[in-house]
């Protein structure tokens, strides 16, 4: 199965402070890396498709990047909602798999 | 608006049999394949179960092969996830997610929780 790792596993911010959270692919996956984001107690929300593309009501300071094995979420002027668990996604092949997240915390 | 909406969770005991549901509205579930996500309780998620738009194709995750059935009415606009030989690792929030060829995966159901204990 492919393994998508993220770094790093936790992280403390301030608002409006910029984050950056990266995955990595055991294989290449050309673009095909969604991001989500989970708030405590909360069902996921899609964020990113494509690597970089937002989803539909997703704010601008959210952005992606990345191809092949590599790839970031950057959230520029964190927000107080912005503090919650993100994870990465490759849906290259199956089983679907997903990194083991990223909480961004409160400093 | 899309939603999602699951049902059907519950406490289970080991061995025993659970079937979820989820109703779909505001969007054409035909048009759609769906997926089913579960989380472990204080886990991250992890990808079960995909259902192609018509129904005739699906793919599973290795810990649920030969246990877990995915199944959708498109009449009924519904998906549904059949549980079988649950074991204590299978608990957890199964969420019902939607899966457009445009945006892949975009919307999520709120969840709803198995619990298998005896």
């Amino acid at each position: 199965d492919m393994q998508m790792t993220q770094s790093p596993s936790s992280l403390s911010a301030s608002v409006g402070d910029r984050v950056t959270i990266t995955c990595r692919a055991s294989q290449a996956i050309s673009n095909h890396l969604a991001w989500f984001q989970q708030a405590p107690g909360k069902a996921p929300k899609s964020l990113i498709f494509g690597a970089s593309t937002l989803q539909r009501g997703v704010p601008s300071r959210f952005s992606g990047s990345g191809y092949g094995t590599d790839f970031t979420l950057t959230i520029s002027n964190l927000q107080p909602e912005d503090f919650a668990t993100y994870y990465c996604q490759q849906y290259t092949n199956y089983p679907l798999t997903f990194g083991g997240g990223t909480k961004v915390e409160i400093k | 608006e899309v939603n999602l909406v699951e049902s059907g969770g519950g406490l289970v005991q080991p061995g025993g049999s659970l079937r979820l549901s989820c109703a779909a509205s505001g969007f054409t579930f035909s048009g759609d394949w769906m997926h089913w996500v579960r989380q472990a309780p204080g886990k991250g998620l992890k990808w079960v179960s995909r259902i192609n738009n018509d129904g005739s194709d699906t793919t599973y995750a290795d810990s649920v092969k030969g246990r877990f059935v995915i199944s959708r009415d498109n009449a009924k606009n519904t998906l549904y996830l059949q549980l079988n030989s649950l074991r204590a690792e299978d608990t957890a929030v199964y969420y019902c997610v939607r899966d457009s060829s445009v945006t892949r995966v975009d919307y999520w159901g709120q969840g709803t929780l198995v619990t298998v204990s005896s």
